[in-house]
């Protein structure tokens, strides 16, 4: 298998603008979780979903962010408009079954920049 | 809230010197516990992981790391650190029945010849 793949790699974009990030999870596994790394945070858990289904946003910064999973493999991450404080890099990760699926298997991430 | 704790932000050790990255994890019942390494520029990628069971577990690359329940502590060792080894390392804990998964905020490890 291929892993997860996310797009774009990098993305620059000024404040303002919508963003909005690509996941593919690995074939087979239900949970897709999305999370952002700054330097400033950390790894923030944002949103994760299980058969499709988001299960807990409460990681959501704001009304700005938004996601969806329309099938088994795809998931965006949709930012509107973005601002400079939503400069990081997004990181996708699948599982075969939550947490207790034992390994989160994540794609090399989105770097955003938002000027 | 759960919480995970590594104390070092910054570690550096000789090559062929052993190694000890440390982690403390909020009270859980049945903690899930794992390390991540993540190289620059890429994503993380599972090292080890304890659910339950020998509490002593093995992962890949040599790595060890021990669960103390009393000292709420999940230990990453290795005997003999390689170049290829730095990276960053993140410690990672969930509650049983929960889908959370909270990262401690990285231990960075730098080797010296």
């Amino acid at each position: 298998d291929a892993g997860v793949i996310q797009s774009p790699r990098h993305e620059v974009t000024e404040m303002g603008q919508e963003v909005t990030l690509r996941c593919k999870p690995i074939s087979g596994h239900n949970s897709l979780f999305w999370y952002r790394q700054t330097m400033m945070r950390g790894l923030e858990l944002l949103i994760y979903f299980n058969n499709n289904v988001p299960i807990d946003d409460s990681g959501m910064p704001e009304d700005r962010f938004s996601a969806k999973m329309p099938n088994a493999s795809f998931s965006t991450l949709k930012i509107q408009p973005s601002e400079p404080r939503d400069s990081a890099v997004y990181f996708c990760a699948s599982s075969l079954s939550g947490i207790s699926g034992g390994e989160l298997f994540f794609g090399e991430g989105s770097r955003l920049t938002v000027l | 809230a759960q919480s995970v704790t590594q104390p070092d932000i910054h570690i550096t050790v000789s090559e062929g010197a052993s190694l000890e990255l440390r982690c403390n994890y909020s009270y859980g019942a049945t903690p899930y516990l794992f390390w991540y390494v993540q190289s620059p520029g890429q994503g993380l990628q599972l090292l080890l992981k304890y659910f339950s069971g020998d509490t002593l577990v093995q992962g890949i690359k040599g790595f060890e790391a021990e669960f103390k329940r009393s000292q709420s502590s999940f230990n990453l060792r290795k005997p003999s650190v390689h170049w290829s080894d730095a990276a960053e390392y993140f410690c990672a804990y969930a509650n049983f029945g929960n889908e959370k998964l909270t990262f401690g905020t990285g231990t960075r490890l730098t080797i010296i010849p």
